[in-house]
């Protein structure tokens, strides 16, 4: 089955820059999409086609894509930014959604 | 206001059955498509099932298809997820969430509702 792979942990001092990658064959061709997701609570919504930002995001929250690899940015990072991030996308029919493997910031 | 309430989870013995509901309001649902989306304890994001807005179009990945069934009746704005041999890995919580107009990012999704398989 297809998969999306992010590192694990980064960790970041506030005011600094936090990036996390997303690895996958099929992002040349899909779109990827980013959550934050803090404890306890359910995921949001934060970069959309690969780096689009919804309404109501910071603009400290960026994307960008290039080859089978696609990152999410966190410019200054504040220590409300401290949660789980995960990236989504779809296999390469574009059919069937799947969620990277979730990287855990956090802020020192 | 967008939401998406959850219900039906609870405790299930394996092998047993259970049907979640998740129930829609502040926006044309039938106009959307929706997707299921659970999460084990301590463990990451896992893609469940998506189904548009005429119910034309349903996917599942491999490892659930043929014991969970989507479904959604736009009269009653909601949608729906039938379960059937839940095992231990099922233990999760199941989020119900929508998909944006502007692709398949999911813009929406509610605080989710608890299954937890065991005897």
């Amino acid at each position: 089955s297809y998969e999306l792979t992010q590192p694990p942990s980064v960790s970041v001092s506030p005011g600094q820059t936090a990036r996390i990658t997303c690895s996958g064959d099929a992002l040349p061709k899909q779109y990827a999409y980013w959550y934050q997701q803090k404890s306890g609570q359910a995921p949001v919504l934060v970069i959309y086609k690969d780096s689009e930002r919804p309404s109501g995001i910071p603009e400290r929250f960026s994307g960008s894509s290039s080859g089978t690899t696609v990152t999410l940015t966190i410019s200054g990072v504040q220590a409300e930014d401290e949660a789980d991030y995960y990236c989504q996308s779809a296999d390469s029919s574009g059919t069937l959604g799947v969620f990277g493997t979730g990287t855990k910031v956090t802020v020192l | 206001e967008v939401q998406l309430v959850e219900s039906g989870g609870g405790l299930v013995k394996p092998g047993g059955s259970l049907r979640l509901s998740c129930a829609a309001s502040g926006f044309t649902f039938s106009g959307f498509s929706m997707h299921w989306v659970r999460q084990a304890p301590g463990k990451g994001l896992e893609w469940v099932s998506s189904i548009s807005g005429r119910s034309i179009y349903i996917y599942y990945p491999d490892s659930m298809k043929g014991r969970f069934t989507i479904s959604r009746d736009n009269a009653k704005n909601s949608l729906y997820l039938q379960m059937n041999g839940l095992t231990a890995e099922d233990t999760a919580v199941y989020y119900c969430a929508r998909e944006a107009v502007s692709g398949t990012s999911l813009d929406y999704w509610g605080q989710g509702t608890l299954v937890t398989v065991s005897s």
